[in-house]
C-alpha cells in the first residue's frame, strides 16, 4: 500500500505566523494534489504539481513537488483565520484516476 | 452550477440494517469516486467508477458493501447489514477523466455522516 504520511498532524499558530507543512512518501507519483477541507464539507482542489521541483504559489500559499516526486511542501505566508481547515495531499498512481490521500493536516490559526 | 449531490446528509441505523447512500455527480462527469473518512484512517478510496463501469473496488472493506452506477447522473453505496465500524463520513466525487494525463480534479460532495448504533 503506497502511503503519504503528511506533518505536522495538528498545527494551532497565531494569525500572521508562517508554517510549512510536509507530505513524504517512499513512492513516486505522477502528480500530487493537495486539498483543504473545512468542516462540513467535502475536500476542495487548492493546487496540482505535476514536474519534479515544480513550484507553484497561489496567493500566500507556495507549493513544491520533490525532486524525486516523493514528497511535497506547503508554505503558508502570514497565516490568516480563513486558512483553518484541513489539508490534504494526494498522489495519483500512474495511469490511473485513482488518488492516494494523506494521513492530514489540521490547520487552526487564531486571530 | 449544481455541484456533486449526496443523500441523505446524515444517517442514523441501528447495527444490522440495510443503509443505501446516494450521489448524483456533476453533469458530464465521467468518473465517480466514494471514499470514507474517518479519524483513524483519514480518507479512503472505496470504489471508482469510469463511464459507469466499476474500475477498481479494492478499497471496499468487505462484501457487506456494494456500489452500483445505473447510469451516467446516479450512484449508490449500499451496506448491508450495517456494523458500528462502519461509522463514518462518506463522501462522493466526480470528475472529467481526460484522454491524456491523470491530473483530474475530483469534486467532492458534502458528504453523508453515517452512525451506526
Amino acid at each position: 500500500t503506497q502511503l503519504l504520511e503528511q506533518s505536522p498532524q495538528f498545527l494551532s499558530i497565531q494569525e500572521g505566523e508562517n508554517l510549512t507543512v510536509y507530505c513524504n512518501s517512499s513512492s513516486v507519483f505522477s502528480s500530487l494534489q493537495w486539498y483543504r477541507q473545512e468542516p462540513g464539507e467535502g475536500p476542495v482542489l487548492l493546487v496540482t504539481v505535476v514536474t519534479g521541483g515544480e513550484v507553484k504559489k497561489l496567493k500566500r500559499l507556495t507549493f513544491q513537488f520533490g525532486d524525486a516526486r516523493k514528497d511535497s511542501s506547503l508554505h503558508i505566508t502570514a497565516a490568516q483565520p480563513g486558512d483553518t481547515g484541513l489539508y490534504l495531499c494526494a498522489g495519483f498512481h500512474f495511469n490511473t484516476d485513482k488518488l492516494i490521500f494523506g494521513t492530514g493536516t489540521r490547520l487552526q490559526v487564531f486571530p | 452550477d449544481a455541484g456533486v449531490i449526496q443523500s441523505p446528509r446524515h444517517e442514523v441505523t441501528e447495527m444490522g440494517q440495510e443503509v443505501t447512500l446516494r450521489c448524483k455527480p456533476i453533469s458530464g462527469h465521467n468518473s465517480l469516486f466514494w471514499y470514507r473518512q474517518t479519524m483513524m484512517r483519514g480518507l479512503e478510496l472505496l470504489i471508482y467508477f469510469n463511464n459507469n463501469v466499476p474500475i477498481d473496488d479494492s478499497g471496499m472493506p468487505e462484501d457487506r458493501f456494494s456500489a452500483k452506477m445505473p447510469n451516467a447522473s446516479f450512484s449508490t453505496l449500499k451496506i448491508q447489514p450495517s456494523e458500528p465500524r462502519d461509522s463514518a463520513v462518506y463522501f462522493c466525487a466526480s470528475s472529467l477523466a481526460r484522454l491524456a494525463g491523470n491530473y483530474n480534479e475530483q469534486f467532492f460532495g458534502p458528504g453523508t455522516r453515517l452512525t451506526v448504533l
